[in-house]
């Protein structure tokens, strides 16, 4: 039970923001959103999360939206070796569950 | 930080054999996982510990299946008779209060 719609595939153009989208429409209040990447044969690479507010770190920023039933990941500047599988997981903080669900391919087009 | 090891990184073996998954988590960590990933069926959670006790082994798919956590620095998983639907990438994965890092998977191939 996945409890999150991604598209299953996007491209984008190299040295351009990559924006993978993520609908979490029953999210709960005490839910965290968070994403995680597999770039091939790879386990997969936590890169963010967030409750309410916009996060950013070193890998990528997090846009969640003020009813928190949708949210966005941002690569700024994308590169060939962000090509992966993007997962988007809805997870109690303290519960113990990843669901990963199928995820969105992501292909950075040189 | 070495990160999550797992070992050995393949395994092929034939069907009816013992096969068994090593897996160190990264140090601290109190919580262990178990995944299998396939192409039908995605990423599954097998059983997860928490202080070295199973709490949830739900995910196993039968009794040839069982996962052992002697100590804070060790798990295996065993399947024993092994089957050719058996042939996944298998993670292992340790959590530090929330986050969950995974190590790099066996990927096993049951003829």
């Amino acid at each position: 039970d996945a409890k999150t719609t991604q598209p299953p595939s996007m491209d984008c153009a190299e040295g351009r923001a990559a924006n993978l989208p993520c609908n979490h429409s029953t999210i709960s209040g005490n839910e965290y959103v968070y994403w995680y990447r597999q770039i091939h044969s790879q386990g997969p690479q936590y890169i963010i999360h967030g409750l309410k507010n916009n996060e950013t770190n070193e890998m990528a920023s997090l846009i969640i939206t003020e009813d928190r039933k949708s949210s966005t990941l941002i690569l700024p500047h994308a590169t060939l070796r962000d090509t992966a599988v993007y997962y988007c997981i809805v997870r109690v903080v303290t519960g113990n569950q990843f669901y990963f669900g199928t995820g969105t391919s992501l292909t950075v087009i040189p | 930080d070495a990160g999550v090891i797992q070992s050995p990184r393949h395994e092929v073996t034939e069907m009816g054999q013992e096969v068994t998954l090593r897996c160190k988590p990264i140090s601290g960590h109190n919580s262990l996982f178990w995944y299998r990933q396939t192409m039908m069926r995605g990423l599954e959670l097998l059983i997860y510990f928490n202080n070295n006790v199973p709490i949830d082994d739900s995910g196993m798919p039968e009794d040839r299946f069982s996962a052992k956590m002697p100590n804070a620095s060790f798990s295996t998983l065993k399947i024993q008779p092994s089957e050719p639907r058996d042939s996944a990438v298998y993670f292992c994965a340790s959590t530090q209060v929330d986050t969950q890092y995974f190590g790099p998977g066996t990927r096993l191939t049951v003829l």
